[in-house]
């Protein structure tokens, strides 16, 4: 099984400011990687597929990057609807697995 | 537009079983696997298991492999998702995904005395 690990576990951040969150992954899953914003009471977003294809509804301050076991999603400049948890997720292989999330708290 | 509906909360005791369904919407049923996915409480999302809607074939997170059954009717366009010998670390909101971009409300169950 690939473990997905992410870092940090919290980010604190003030609005405007930049964030870039980390997953990696144990072992190559190429570019097989989604991001997913998640709120409370609210069902997973696709924030980002393919590494750094960039979901439906969500706007360009948002990027992925990475390939193979290291990855990245930036936010360029923090609004205030951006605060949330934030999970990446391998699709390479059986099980699907997810990493244990980001947490993004205003500062 | 697509869409997946799924059942409403449950309330269970331990060492029973719940089934939660999913119908899909707005796509041809077979044309697309569903996933089912859990987050219990304070705790991260989880991959549960996963369904070719087409022929059935199914695959499940060892984590759940003995006590998970997902199922499809193709004629109701929905999916099923059975979990057996409920214990209170159970107790989660369960989701239904239709690849990674199209998912369910969220069905809370319940596992308490």
């Amino acid at each position: 099984e690939i473990v997905m690990t992410q870092s940090p576990d919290t980010l604190s951040v003030s609005p405007g400011e930049r964030a870039a969150l980390s997953c990696r992954a144990s072992q190559n899953i190429r570019r097989n990687l989604a991001w997913y914003q998640k709120k409370p009471g609210q069902a997973p977003r696709l924030l980002m597929y393919d590494a750094s294809g960039r979901g439906t509804g969500f706007p360009a301050r948002f990027s992925g990057s990475g390939s193979g076991t290291e990855f990245t999603l930036t936010i360029s400049s923090l609004e205030s609807e951006d605060f949330a948890v934030y999970y990446c997720q391998q699709y390479d292989s059986w099980p699907r697995t997810f990493g244990q999330g980001t947490k993004v708290e205003i500062k | 537009q697509v869409q997946l509906v799924q059942s409403g909360a449950e309330v269970e005791k331990p060492g029973a079983s719940v089934k939660v369904s999913c119908k899909l919407s707005g796509y041809t049923f077979t044309d697309h696997a569903l996933h089912w996915v859990r987050q219990a409480p304070g705790q991260g999302l989880e991959w549960m298991g996963w369904i070719d809607t087409d022929n059935g074939v199914t695959r499940y997170s060892q984590r759940f492999q003995g006590r998970i059954t997902i199922t499809r009717d193709t004629s109701a366009n929905t999916a099923y998702m059975e979990l057996g010998s409920l214990t209170s670390e159970d107790t989660a909101v369960y989701y239904c995904a239709r690849g990674e971009q199209y998912w369910g409300q969220g069905t809370l169950v319940t596992v308490s005395s």
